[in-house]
């Protein structure tokens, strides 16, 4: 019974660069979950998506990052010409779906992300 | 709007010494509570959650945390620490769909 895997678990871009970073949820879970780790501070929520739909992305920046849950395959967050600034920890979480009570969120390992 | 408040980022104990970590909450609504804990270069494991039942919540390696509304607090604790528990523990609250997490707290453990 895996648990949630993102990959790749490090990754090195240029300024100017793509970065693409994949989370595949939890068996049964419909809810993904972003967040930026910066180094020396916490987990920041940028967006929840369900599949094929954004739910919340109050969190994310507005302008070069992109998130989706396509029906089929894993989450994509995506950095479009990445700064030095966007250097961090990116982890994924997945929940299933309770109505009416709180989704407890399983974590992946997480990408680090370091952009040259 | 809900927020947690890790009172300190860095506290040290000795092995075998109390392990208090600190954690306010904020929100509107009934809380749902949770404590991880992330060991370097990993992911944030689970080690407990109130959810409305016992004020008094016991998670895994020892630890346990309060529930307390008349303070807003939800505190972290372990009577006798242990090195391995040398770690950033971080609070977090949701009342339904995303969480917010505090700033995290790093534990140091001295022999």
């Amino acid at each position: 019974n895996a648990g949630v895997m993102q990959n790749p678990r490090h990754l090195v871009r240029r300024r100017g660069q793509e970065a693409r970073l994949r989370c595949s949820p939890m068996k049964g879970h419909s809810h993904v979950y972003w967040y930026r780790q910066l180094p020396e501070e916490g987990l920041k929520f940028m967006v929840y998506l369900q599949k094929e739909n954004i739910i919340d992305e109050s969190g994310m920046p507005k302008e070069r990052f992109s998130a989706e849950f396509p029906k089929e395959g894993p989450s994509i967050l995506r950095i479009q010409q990445v700064v030095r600034g966007d250097s961090a920890a990116y982890f994924c979480a997945s929940s299933p779906r309770v109505s009416n009570s709180y989704n407890e969120q399983f974590f992946g390992p997480g990408t680090r992300l370091t952009v040259l | 709007a809900q927020s947690v408040t890790q009172l300190g980022s860095h506290v040290s104990v000795s092995e075998g010494a109390l392990v208090l970590l600190r954690c306010n909450y904020s929100s509107s609504v009934p809380p749902y509570l949770f404590w991880y804990v992330q060991y370097p270069n990993q992911g944030l494991q689970l080690l407990l959650k109130y959810t409305s039942a016992a004020t008094l919540v016991k998670g895994i390696n020892g630890f346990e945390a309060e529930f307390k509304k008349s303070e807003t607090s939800f505190h972290l604790t372990k009577p006798s620490a242990h090195m391995s528990d040398a770690a950033e523990y971080f609070c977090a609250v949701t009342s339904n769909n995303d969480m917010r997490f505090g700033a995290g707290t790093r534990l140091t453990v001295k022999p």
